[in-house]
């Protein structure tokens, strides 16, 4: 059982490049949400979904987009990486009733 | 909105009791909870407060008082393996629970 899976772990950048961040959970778990990590800052909620199909704004949604075609995966998306947005961003899923959510291993983004 | 408040720091001598504080402020709420990060890793869950009064799970506690918006974190019998951050979170927003919302985090240092 794996849990929660992203991908890649580590990636560098350079400004203005795309990319899109897969996680992929195996738990059946209706609720997905995108974090970023920075230092002082605790856990920042991007975007988040409740279920295929469907995503919603978190508190900073800006420079990113997501999508949820699978119940089983979420695809975080950069269109043109900036600086600011080296950070780490962490995946978690949960379901519907619990509050425990679990986390992906966490990805390692760069931009220069 | 949602906006939660802990300390950024706290030290603590091995073997001894630790209480992380955490207020909050929401527009709705649906619990809080706790979770547990160590460096290079990714956070994981720890406890969860639906109600008021106190949650054990070992050498772990987790208190709720939602008259006073405020819950705490117990650590008890510390080992140097409790060296991590640690998160409160809160659940929901006005009559939607799909959220979760992260405090920026306390730093927990056990002195031998």
């Amino acid at each position: 059982n794996a849990g929660v899976t992203q991908t890649p772990k580590f990636r560098v950048l350079k400004t203005g490049q795309s990319m899109t961040l897969l996680c992929a959970q195996d738990m059946n778990h209706e609720y997905m949400y995108w974090y970023r990590q920075d230092p002082g800052m605790g856990l920042r909620l991007i975007h988040y979904s409740v279920g295929e199909g469907t995503t919603a704004k978190g508190e900073v949604p800006d420079g990113y987009n997501v999508s949820r075609l699978k119940k089983q995966n979420f695809l975080l998306g950069l269109e043109s990486a900036a600086p600011s947005q080296t950070s780490v961003y962490f995946c978690a899923s949960r379901t519907q009733g619990r509050m425990s959510a679990f986390f992906g291993q966490g990805t390692r983004l760069t931009v220069v | 909105g949602q906006s939660l408040e802990q300390p950024s720091e706290v030290t603590a001598v091995e073997g001894a009791i630790v209480q992380i504080n955490c207020t909050y402020q929401t527009s709705g709420f649906y619990g809080l909870s706790w979770y547990q990060q160590h460096d290079g890793g990714a956070p994981t869950f720890l406890s969860y407060n639906g109600l008021d009064g106190l949650e054990e799970t070992g050498r772990f506690s987790s208190f709720l008082s939602r008259s006073d918006s405020y819950g705490y974190l117990l650590l008890q019998e510390l080992q140097m393996k409790d060296s991590a951050s640690y998160f409160c979170a809160v659940r929901g927003d006005m009559n939607r629970d799909d959220k979760i919302i992260f405090g920026k985090g306390t730093r927990l240092h056990i002195l031998p």
